[in-house]
């Protein structure tokens, strides 16, 4: 069966220090790859997908970027963080095609200090 | 661009009570979802609607698409305190096959 894993579960950083959280799903080949950005009490915001190798599209002009060096690897990286790039960030996958739904890993809750 | 809007934002209900959560699109949609975060989880997949007027049963949910396909609903009858979570609608359009627009979400309290 298919398993999406995220890490860290939770971070601290300094305002000004660099960002990178790592994705990774078993079991499937080639996923759809998503990170989303979730506010305290919020909506999800999707801020980059990809449907392949290198393939990154960027959703929302920001601080962060991200990358699918591996077909099941997803990874979002920042060169200095904002106070603002605090948020529950979630990383998701689903099959190629328009009927599946989204599997969800467990989040890493960034704050920024 | 494709907006996704849903009410209400917050939901309190005693046990037992019936709840409701409404989703409308500003664009027709292909297909939409319905998903539950608990709190402190992750978003957690419910059911994938896709026909013109489906309407899907999962034990005491109810998810309903409207005729135009613009508009979901999803009804819990007599909650229970594990019903506690925020449920998004997710909507797909024609145009965006890989993309889901995400709704706003309904945090459903429910009081013992």
């Amino acid at each position: 069966s298919q398993t999406i894993h995220q890490w860290p579960a939770t971070l601290v950083q300094p305002v000004g220090s660099p960002l990178s959280l790592e994705c990774t799903v078993e079991g499937t080949s080639n996923p759809n790859l998503y990170w989303y950005r979730q506010a305290a009490g919020r909506g999800l915001q999707l801020l980059f997908y990809s449907v392949g190798i290198g393939q990154i599209s960027s959703e929302v002009p920001q601080n962060l970027s991200a990358s699918r060096p591996q077909d099941r690897q997803f990874i979002l990286s920042s060169k200095k963080l904002l106070l603002s790039d605090s948020g529950f960030y979630l990383c998701a996958w689903s099959p190629t095609g328009p009927n599946y739904g989204y599997t969800f890993g467990s989040g890493t809750r960034l704050t920024v200090v | 661009g494709q907006q996704v809007m849903q009410i209400p934002q917050y939901q309190h209900v005693q046990e037992g009570e019936d709840f409701t959560t409404y989703c409308n699109s500003s664009t027709t949609l292909s297909n939409i979802q319905w998903y539950k975060q608990r709190p402190g989880g992750h978003p957690v997949f419910l059911i994938q609607l896709v026909k013109s007027g489906e309407v899907k049963k999962q034990k005491r949910l109810t998810f309903q698409f409207g005729e135009a396909k613009k508009n979901s609903s999803l009804h819990i009858t007599a909650t229970q305190t594990t019903d506690v979570g925020t449920y998004f609608c997710a909507g797909r359009t024609f145009g965006s096959a890989r993309q889901l627009t995400f709704g706003s979400g309904t945090q459903l309290t429910v009081l013992p």
